[in-house]
């Protein structure tokens, strides 16, 4: 059965704290790997596609990886304003219907 | 700035009502999607739509319809609400052809008492 999933479920860290989110798949055939990131009362908003095994992207202080089995969303010294809860879903399909999503990693920085 | 909009943020309904959700996307985007979210579960497919007047079952289409008559409108209906389908719903929309990314609207809490 294909399935996302992510962990921690909720992660804390002090402002500057540098740390990882993790996110393992495993399905039949993936077709890419997004993050996203949904605050409070919001809808989620696009952050990375990755798309094959060994592929990075950076965004201020947000780097996400891609492995055969996983990928990893590190926060290099978090803000305050990181704080959010980040998603992981793998495409499995053609024209996005077919998108796992991970239950979500609850990220909390303190100042 | 590109935007998807769903018409009711929140919304208290009674077991058997019919409801109904509405999203209005302004990118003239050919694929619309409704999710819902709960807790520890993660976002579920409910109907896709990749043209006006076509629909498609994701993984929980029991209980949902959906109505596309304008390319830029997907509307969601409970034909009888019932207390299991208190939930977040979330409206998305991308390009035809996939490999991109889904833009949400913000979501309409829905509880069904």
């Amino acid at each position: 059965e294909d399935q996302v999933t992510q962990s921690p479920e909720a992660l804390r860290l002090q402002e500057g704290e540098s740390s990882s989110l993790n996110c393992s798949y495993t399905v039949s055939g993936l077709r890419g790997l997004f993050w996203y990131r949904q605050d409070p009362g919001k809808g989620p908003e696009f952050l990375f596609t990755l798309y094959s095994a060994g592929e990075e992207k950076e965004k201020e202080r947000l780097k996400a990886t891609l492995t055969k089995k996983e990928s990893f969303l590190h926060i290099t010294a978090p803000k305050p304003e990181d704080s959010a809860t980040y998603l992981c879903a793998a495409e499995l399909g053609y024209n996005n219907n077919d998108m796992r999503f991970g239950a979500g990693t609850r990220l909390t920085v303190k100042p | 700035d590109v935007k998807v909009t769903q018409s009711s943020r929140y919304l208290v309904k009674r077991t058997g009502e019919k409801v109904f959700l509405e999203c209005v996307q302004d990118m003239d985007h050919e694929n619309m999607f409704w999710y819902r979210q709960d807790p520890g579960l993660g976002l579920r497919l409910i109907y896709f739509s990749y043209d006006v007047k076509m629909k498609e079952k994701g993984d929980i289409p029991e209980g949902y319809s959906v109505s596309r008559e304008k390319k830029e409108r997907f509307s969601l209906i409970l034909e009888s609400a019932s207390t299991n389908q208190t939930s977040m719903y979330l409206c998305a929309s991308s390009l035809w052809g996939g490999r991109g990314e889904l833009f949400f609207g913000e979501g309409s809490r829905l509880t069904v008492l």
